[in-house]
């Protein structure tokens, strides 16, 4: 059972345009949403996070929405640059430590 | 500050041998995370320590897993024996008190052939 759901596998953007990356997820017990970021040969590094009582969190260019009616959590990236391009996994966490995350998603920005 | 460091970076080793992934948190972080990412399953917590405890070891696949944490500076975790189908990349992560911000290191690559 995927609790966390990334269902697009790859994103492309020009650069200077706005990418947005979307997770979905079953589970409603939750009390917050991170995103993180991989490059190719690191670990992920921690990018934003959303607490389950705000639908919106913003952090300079990234801005994370989450829509609890629909289960639904993006990320705006805008303007999208090309050191952004990497793979971004949306993560659950609830009440304990432990994180649940999806498959992810790569995003290119295209220069 | 090092960041995690872990250790080796890559390994390939034969079905049947015992292998054994390093890790050294951050100094100072009280919270330590193994997690395995693979294609099928994606990144997926193994188990995790709180001041060098065990707290939750129900990732663990399978009794060939095995990890420790004998000092808040170290800790392993241990396949024997290894199969193929362990083949992916293993991570380890450090935090400290903090729900949200865990500080991965590079992970180790693992092939079993």
């Amino acid at each position: 059972d995927q609790q966390v759901k990334q269902n697009s596998p790859s994103l492309s953007v020009q650069e200077g345009r706005i990418s947005i990356l979307n997770c979905d997820y079953t589970n409603s017990m939750f009390d917050y949403f991170l995103w993180y970021k991989k490059y190719p040969a690191e670990g992920p590094t921690f990018l934003i996070s959303i607490s389950s009582i705000k639908d919106k969190n913003e952090d300079g260019r990234f801005t994370v929405f989450l829509n609890k009616s629909a289960k639904h959590l993006s990320l705006h990236i805008v303007p999208s640059q090309p050191g952004d391009s990497a793979v971004y996994f949306c993560a659950k966490g609830a009440g304990s430590y432990q994180l649940t995350f999806g498959k992810g998603t790569k995003l290119s920005v295209i220069p | 500050d090092a960041g995690v460091i872990q250790s080796p970076r890559h390994e390939v080793t034969e079905m049947g041998q015992e292998v054994t992934l390093r890790c050294k948190p951050i100094s100072g972080h009280d919270y330590l995370f193994w997690y395995r990412q693979t294609m099928m399953r994606g990144l997926e917590l193994l188990i995790y320590f709180n001041n060098n405890v065990p707290i939750d070891d129900s990732g663990m696949p399978e009794d060939r897993f095995s990890a420790k944490m004998p000092n808040a500076s170290f800790s392993t975790l241990k396949i024997q024996p290894s199969e193929p189908r362990d083949s992916a990349v293993y991570f380890c992560a450090s935090s400290l008190g903090s729900r949200e911000t865990q500080y991965f290191g590079p992970g180790t690559r693992l092939l079993v052939l």
